[in-house]
């Protein structure tokens, strides 16, 4: 079974600093990674998706993928309160297949 | 780009109804729309997959006689939650992916949600 792991939290970060989330999953397989915000209340939006090793950077956000070690990362740089939200990892093994949510991790970010 | 949109937002409605919530992609034709359901402080729950034009693939654990889903059209999936009871209020949640060969096919973008209250 495909599963998406991350750290429920919470996890507290000053302002101005940078908040780093963490995913592991269980397929090698797997092909493409995305990052989810969710406000409280809210649907998810996506952050940003990655498919090849290494960095990708979008404005304060960067997301890392290490396929041989099966994890993934989500860095926010220059954190603000309005960051404060619950962080989904999600991945999906092929164009052909659902993709699979981790079940988040809590973001605080205290003034 | 890639915007999905749900009515309604909000439904309140009396225990034994049915109802009925819709899900349009307005900016792209979407192939495979998703239903999600999530409890307050939990995570999404995935509870059906539907491919335009062809019944619904349903999780396990999930009555499909008492959530019908209907996706008549490349833009509109429907969720009927028939007989709803108290413990069918959720926060239902739909996303949808795109055309094969399309950017939008790479990922799921989420309608806002509608929230459901049975009295």
């Amino acid at each position: 079974q495909k599963e998406v792991e991350q750290n429920s939290g919470p996890l507290s970060v000053p302002e101005g600093a940078i908040a780093s989330l963490n995913c592991t999953y269980s397929d090698r397989g797997s092909q493409s990674f995305f990052w989810y915000r969710q406000y409280s209340g809210k649907s998810p939006e996506l952050i940003m998706f990655i498919y090849s090793n290494g960095d990708k950077e979008d404005g304060r956000f960067t997301a890392q993928l290490n396929k041989a070690s099966q994890y993934v990362s989500l860095l926010i740089r220059d954190s603000q309160p309005s960051d404060s939200a619950t962080y989904l990892c999600a991945v999906r093994y092929s164009s052909a297949s659902k993709i699979i949510f981790g079940s988040g991790t809590r973001l605080s970010i205290r003034p | 780009g890639a915007v999905v949109s749900q009515h309604p937002s909000w439904v309140i409605c009396k225990s034994g109804t049915s109802v009925k919530i819709e899900c349009r992609s307005l900016d792209f034709q979407a192939t495979t729309m998703f239903w999600y359901r999530q409890f307050p402080k939990q995570s999404l729950m995935l509870m059906a997959t539907s491919n335009e034009g062809s019944k619904a693939t349903y999780e396990q654990g999930v009555e499909k006689d008492k959530f019908l889903i209907n996706h008549a059209s490349l833009t509109l999936s429907t969720l009927t939650v028939t007989s709803a009871h108290p413990e069918d209020s959720s926060f239902y949640i739909c996303s949808a992916s795109g055309l094969a060969g399309a950017a939008y096919q790479e990922t799921q973008y989420f309608g806002p949600g509608t929230r459901l209250l049975v009295l």
